[in-house]
């Protein structure tokens, strides 16, 4: 059964044009996070979710706002797309954020959704 | 600063071991973990370390020392299918945050 899904898994869409790209969990974690991977990179961090508090990284671009309405569902969407976008985006879940007391919270990755910019 | 590091590329033959190393910088440490990548989907996770020592998991280990900054993936008897990216992924104690190289590529032939 899927655990993270993440819809559409490839998304076309123009230069400046904005686009929404959607998460949702039935592990009913805590945290939601979204990543950002170019081709042979790392996964970089963009933002995540504790509960309903937003936690942003210093380097992500306002270009890029999320929202979660619920425990459930989290979204990414981007502004105004630019060509240096174009990435998979992945979306994880754990139960909290941390490692306290040897636990592992573990983060269990959705299957992505492949971004073009036209 | 924070840094993980890991070979860009490793090939390796049908029903051998490969072992992938990973040496790592971070500020402060809570937890090592290794997942699988295959080509253009989402990392799937295969182990964790946080305390010295080996972790056994079928096919695959995974080793850990703290005070050397190191970790190994092992895969005994490859198959084709393990043909895929291998990340390292750190756990920053400071901020809770995985910390991710940037994947090994594994390719496995017959």
């Amino acid at each position: 059964d899927a655990m993270v899904i993440q819809n559409p898994r490839y998304q076309v869409t123009q230069f400046g044009k904005p686009v929404t790209l959607s998460c949702s969990q039935t592990l009913n974690h805590n945290v939601m996070y979204w990543y950002q991977q170019k081709s042979s990179q790392a996964p970089k961090l963009l933002f995540h979710y504790y509960d309903k508090d937003f936690n942003n990284e210093a380097d992500t671009p306002d270009n890029f706002q999320s929202r979660r309405p619920n425990t459930s569902f989290c979204f990414l969407d981007i502004r105004s797309p630019g060509l240096g976008d174009a990435a998979m985006y992945l979306c994880a879940t754990s139960r909290d954020p941390g490692g306290g007391a040897g636990a592992k919270n573990i983060q269990y990755f959705g299957a992505g959704t492949r971004l073009s910019v036209l | 600063g924070q840094n993980i590091d890991q070979p860009t590329e490793m090939t390796a033959t049908e029903g051998a071991i490969v072992q992938i190393n990973c040496t790592y910088q971070t500020s402060g440490f809570n937890g090592l973990f290794w997942y699988q990548q295959h080509a253009g989907e989402a990392p799937t996770f295969l182990s964790y370390n946080v305390l010295d020592g080996l972790e056994e998991k079928g096919r695959f280990s995974s080793f850990l020392s703290r005070s050397k900054g190191y970790s190994y993936l092992l895969l005994k008897e490859l198959q084709m299918k393990d043909s895929a990216s291998y990340l390292c992924a750190v756990r920053d104690a400071n901020t809770d945050k995985l910390i991710f190289g940037t994947g090994t590529r594994l390719q496995v032939f017959p």
